[in-house]
């Protein structure tokens, strides 16, 4: 039972690179999400997606892009990386309804 | 706008003791999530309360919801050392969405 996996684990990147960072969930659930956390904000929703082809904003997208092309995978592009994107990213997955969110291992992205 | 408060937010206390931490939330909602987050790991749901006077136990820990308040409370009773983590409370922005805002984490220590 794999569940959900984020890649990489770590990442150091340069200020203007664009960064892909990956998620991949083997439960078929419908709703997946990424989320940062950042010491003092807590964890704030980049984006969400309903289903393959549906993603919605959430409160911080600025700088990020999504897609959903396949239930299972939902890669978070950040276009031209800056230092204030520096973070932990955290991928998500649900069912519809009222069920819990489960949550990847996390990456750890420094912009330098 | 939907906002998600803890208390306390910090929380060190000797093993064996009772507390509680609470959740409150600024608009109507018939749902609340709660996570624990260790160190340096992931976020691992605890509690999914579905309705007013929602009571949920696992061990030590004990959830409850109040909807007409806007509270919900995590009881610890007699805290092992194991307990010391940081928790979350979560409320979806709406009441048939998966859009959640975090609480900002109480985070707990547990002295032996």
């Amino acid at each position: 039972d794999a569940g959900i996996t984020q890649s990489p684990r770590y990442k150091i990147t340069e200020t203007g690179r664009q960064v892909t960072l990956m998620c991949h969930q083997t439960w078929s659930h419908s709703y997946m999400f990424w989320y940062r956390q950042d010491l003092g904000h807590g964890l704030r929703l980049i984006y969400y997606s309903a289903a393959a082809d549906i993603t919605d904003k959430g409160e911080v997208p600025d700088g990020y892009v999504v897609s959903r092309s396949k239930t299972e995978n939902f890669p978070l592009t950040l276009e031209s990386a800056t230092r204030s994107q520096t973070s932990v990213y955290f991928c998500a997955s649900s069912l519809a309804g009222q069920e819990t969110q489960y949550f990847g291992p996390g990456t750890r992205l420094l912009v330098l | 706008e939907l906002k998600v408060e803890q208390n306390p937010l910090f929380l060190s206390m000797q093993e064996g003791k009772n507390y509680t931490i609470y959740c409150n939330y600024s608009t109507t909602s018939d749902r609340l999530y709660w996570y624990r987050q260790d160190p340096g790991k992931s976020l691992e749901s605890l509690f999914v309360l579905l309705s007013n006077g929602a009571v949920k136990q696992e061990g030590r820990l004990m959830a409850s919801l109040d909807t007409k308040a806007r509270l919900s409370t995590l009881h610890i009773t007699a805290a092992v050392h194991d307990l010391s983590a940081t928790y979350f409370c979560a409320v979806p922005r709406d009441n048939y969405g998966q859009n959640f805002v975090f609480g900002p984490g109480t985070r707990l220590s547990v002295l032996p």
